[in-house]
């Protein structure tokens, strides 16, 4: 059983739209990664965060610890945000633990 | 573009053999781990090593080794290759026990 919940796993869009992806996690971390996939494999990291809320242009981030949830979302949604996206939070263990990705199509 | 470059990116090789993927990290960060993902999944923790020393191994088999060296880049080795062992391998390097990390483009490994 994965130790991170990611929804949806499929999510298309047309342009424009505002897009939620939500992660959950069992227990406690130090910090949490969004993390964009895109094909070819690289991954980048969006975010970094262990309380509140953080934002980056159309991106913001967002964290409740007490409830161990996570959600991206993305305003105005564009064709070239079309990737895979991964929560991978981060226990004590120092390790990242991988959710298994929402893959993400935007249409023009 | 982070500072952590992984080689090869592609690599074909034959059930049986072995191989070694290079892993530079970032500047100033001394903790590199491994990570393996498989087609439509999501990374799966191999193992990290911080200042030259294992630090954390995930459920792996000991035919998939590593190294890091002084200068902290560190190489993932898997001996007597299975056709499972296709997956994109990919490395983060980070400081100490800083969350922090920063991802190569990965090393796409097909196995035939």
């Amino acid at each position: 059983k994965n130790e991170v919940e990611q929804s949806p796993q499929n999510l298309t869009a047309q342009e424009g739209e505002f897009i939620t992806i939500n992660c959950s996690y069992s227990v406690g971390i130090s910090a949490l990664h969004w993390l964009q996939q895109h094909p070819g494999g690289g991954i980048v990291s969006l975010f970094m965060l262990s309380s509140g809320k953080k934002k980056h242009g159309r991106l913001i981030a967002t964290i409740n610890i007490q409830e161990k949830h996570s959600s991206l979302h993305i305003t105005a949604s564009h064709p070239r945000d079309s990737a895979v996206y991964i929560c991978a939070p981060w226990y004590n263990t120092d390790k990242l633990i991988f959710g298994t990705g929402t893959r993400l199509q935007v249409f023009p | 573009e982070t500072g952590v470059t992984q080689s090869p990116t592609h690599l074909i090789k034959t059930r049986g053999q072995q191989v070694t993927l290079r892993c530079s990290s970032q500047s100033g960060h001394n903790t590199v781990s491994w990570y393996q993902q498989a087609l439509g999944q999501g990374p799966q923790f191999i193992f990290q090593y911080y200042r030259e020393e294992e630090n954390g191994r995930g459920n792996f088999p000991p035919r998939f080794s590593g190294l890091q060296f002084p200068n902290y880049s560190s190489e993932l080795n898997v001996n007597a290759l299975e056709l499972d062992d296709s997956a994109l391998y990919l490395c983060a390097s980070s400081r100490g026990q800083l969350p922090t990390a920063f991802f190569g483009q990965g090393t796409r490994l097909t196995v035939v």
